[in-house]
């Protein structure tokens, strides 16, 4: 099982700044690649199912793409609102299991 | 609303004292899996149930069990806790075990031990 790495590990920005964070793998041999929100006190969301190296998915202000010839995902929000803020996990789906990477906490300020 | 229950919220054991954490689903989904996340931490599959079939994970302590009564239940049991098992435990669902399939969270239970 490969160590899947996200980055930067939190971050902070203002409302209205759009931001932008990594999921990376080592190698690609996984099915898809999921994104999930993950707000205080609730449960992990599905934003995002990716497969294929160049898919981009979109919803509302929230997007997503998918490399996996150099081995990353990106996580992009256009205009962060403060119930932006949330831990955001990607996981690599092997079908019988999933491997999350560890999150990137933003803090979207008001 | 069909969801993913998880009970009770916040758990505190004492170390050595067996506890049982508490999974229930109204989707009527095949799968139900059990993670563990420790604080900054990537959550950790445990095992996971498709249908009655029980998959164990190669690295998760004999510690922890797992049982499913019924497609709505599955169980986690944690035999003599450590003070090293205070986590988060996420349980999750899936319709199919295939490929490209969501999973849906519980909002998770956090266990103390003292």
């Amino acid at each position: 099982i490969l160590n899947v790495e996200q980055s930067p590990q939190s971050l902070h920005v203002q409302e209205g700044d759009s931001t932008n964070f990594t999921c990376s793998f080592p190698s690609s041999n996984f099915y898809a690649l999921h994104w999930y929100r993950w707000e205080t006190a609730k449960s992990p969301e599905a934003l995002f199912v990716m497969t294929l190296n160049g898919d981009e998915k979109k919803k509302g202000r929230i997007s997503a793409t998918l490399n996996t010839k150099e081995g990353y995902s990106y996580l992009y929000i256009k205009g962060s609102q403060p119930e932006d803020s949330a831990t955001y996990l990607c996981a690599l789906d092997y079908g019988q299991n999933f491997v999350f990477g560890p999150g990137t906490r933003l803090s979207v300020l008001p | 609303d069909a969801m993913v229950i998880q009970n009770p919220r916040y758990q505190v054991t004492q170390f050595g004292k067996p506890v049982t954490l508490s999974c229930s689903q109204t989707l009527n989904h095949n799968v139900m899996y059990w993670y563990q996340q420790k604080s900054s931490q990537a959550p950790k599959l445990l095992f996971h149930y498709y249908d009655k079939d029980f998959n164990n994970e190669a690295d998760t302590p004999d510690n922890f069990q797992s049982r499913r009564p019924n497609t709505s239940f599955c169980f986690l049991d944690i035999r003599s806790p450590g003070l090293g098992d205070a986590a988060m435990y996420l349980c999750a669902t899936s319709l199919y075990r295939g490929v490209g399939q969501p999973q849906h969270f519980g909002d998770g239970t956090r266990l103390s031990i003292l």
